[in-house]
């Protein structure tokens, strides 16, 4: 039973365009949803994350849109550019007193941005 | 600030022989670490929950025997790869929880790719 599921698989846009990438979940008892970036070669790294009492998050050209009722997050990419190409992972954690706060990782969608 | 390194970034062995992974937190103490394994174009399958001092948690369908987990301190973990074949071929990741406040964020190492001949 996969607990999260992203979409799209890839995506292409071109550079300054608004890649928007989504997630749904399914277990309510998740609280705490990051998005993680990775390059070739390298482990994730931490993009953004968000808790389910905030409808939205943003940092810098990154915005998390979270709508509780529907259990769906988003991960919007302002001013995309090139170097933004790559993986992006969502995922959703456990309460961090249960479960040992393991995190859910969504299937990742492949993110290419053209010059 | 929270750094995770991981040691090798890469190495190759021979099948039958074992594979000692390291995974560091640098600047926190960490009382929970992650071993995750990756293949190609695919997400992060956890294998297990390290905690200092006491036995690794194991996923469903992982040989705990096989992939020996010790975290003998709050800033080391160890994966170790046992009578490695072929097919355990991979892209091993840590992580390492950093407590911020109620929230548990989780960083990662560069991880390891093993390659097994």
């Amino acid at each position: 039973q996969q607990q999260v599921k992203q979409s799209p698989q890839s995506l292409i846009v071109q550079k300054g365009g608004i890649p928007i990438i989504n997630c749904a979940y399914e277990n309510t008892a998740f609280d705490y949803f990051p998005w993680y970036q990775q390059f070739p070669g390298k482990g994730p790294a931490l993009l953004i994350a968000i808790r389910p009492d905030v409808s939205e998050k943003k940092e810098g050209r990154f915005t998390i849109s979270f709508n509780k009722s529907a259990k769906q997050f988003s991960l919007h990419i302002m001013d995309s550019q090139p170097g933004d190409s790559a993986t992006y992972f969502c995922a959703a954690s456990s309460p961090a007193n249960t479960n040992a706060g393991k995190s859910t990782f969504g299937d990742g969608t492949t993110l290419t941005v053209k010059p | 600030g929270a750094v995770v390194s991981q040691h090798p970034s890469w190495v190759i062995c021979k099948s039958g022989t074992s594979v000692k992974i390291e995974c560091r937190s640098l600047d926190f103490q960490a009382t929970t670490m992650f071993w995750y394994r990756q293949f190609p174009k695919q997400s992060l399958m956890l294998m297990a929950t390290s905690n200092e001092g006491s036995k690794a948690t194991y996923e469903q369908g992982v040989e705990k025997d096989k992939f020996l987990i010790n975290h003998a301190s709050l800033t080391l973990s160890t994966l170790t790869v046992t009578s490695a074949h072929p097919e355990d071929s991979s892209f091993y990741i840590c992580s390492a929880r950093a407590p911020s406040g109620s929230i548990y964020e989780q960083y990662f190492g560069p991880g390891t790719r093993l390659t097994v001949t």
